[in-house]
């Protein structure tokens, strides 16, 4: 069935150093969508792509959706404490009931 | 707007009890989802609806029911919990023209003992 995959499933990195997560979809997305989950929080929606090759960019953070539409990438410049959290990607199900099929998340610890 | 709420925040039940988790939202939304969410497996469809009346499965629907009587409303029951429903469940919603983006609720931390 369709899979999204995230990695990776962790990351530690020092305040200041850069992050990136991948995201991989089994099969072709119409758009694809990111969520952050600050710890002990719900996922709050980032941003959605939806053309291929797309970048977009909110203050630090890049989202970029490949060009088959089947893998999408978040990177973050020069981490901060405030960006500790699960990153997750989404994607929608092939039936059009707005069902998302989400990856594993990938947790991000910002050490200061 | 209070957007998406969910009562109770926390619940423990011992293995066979029954209980009902509620969802509201004041966006007018029609589609309405139920997740959980255990460590490493990410967000898990359990049912959805697309309107008023209707509701049907997600990936893990097995030893839950839901129903939507009010558009406003999702409610998540579980007839006899089992230590493997221990999770944190959440709901959202979102409008039923695309991009879909869902709203979530704070979730409802579970634990069957």
């Amino acid at each position: 069935g369709q899979q999204v995959m995230q990695i990776p499933q962790y990351q530690h990195v020092q305040e200041g150093e850069d992050f990136t997560t991948y995201c991989n979809s089994s099969t072709t997305l119409s758009n694809i969508q990111w969520y952050k989950q600050r710890p002990g929080g719900h996922p709050v929606f980032l941003i959605q792509l939806v053309k291929s090759g797309e970048v977009k960019k909110q203050k630090r953070l890049t989202f970029q959706f490949g060009e088959a539409k089947k893998n999408s990438s978040l990177h973050i410049t020069a981490t901060q404490t405030t960006d500790v959290g699960t990153y997750f990607c989404a994607g929608p199900r092939s039936s059009n009931t707005g069902k998302l099929i989400f990856g594993q998340g990938t947790t991000l610890q910002v050490k200061p | 707007n209070a957007g998406v709420t969910q009562t109770p925040k926390f619940r423990v039940l011992k293995t066979g009890q029954s209980m009902t988790l509620l969802c509201a939202q004041d966006m007018n939304h029609e589609y309405m989802y139920w997740y959980r969410q255990d460590p490493g497996m990410g967000l898990r469809l359990i049912h959805y609806s697309v309107g008023e009346g209707t509701t049907a499965k997600g990936e893990v629907p097995d030893g839950y029911n839901v129903s939507r009587l009010k558009k406003q409303n999702f409610l998540l029951g579980l007839e006899s919990a089992a230590p493997s429903q221990t999770s944190v469940y959440f709901c959202a919603s979102s409008y039923s023209q695309g991009p879909y983006e869902q709203y979530f609720g704070p979730g409802t931390r579970l634990t069957v003992t």
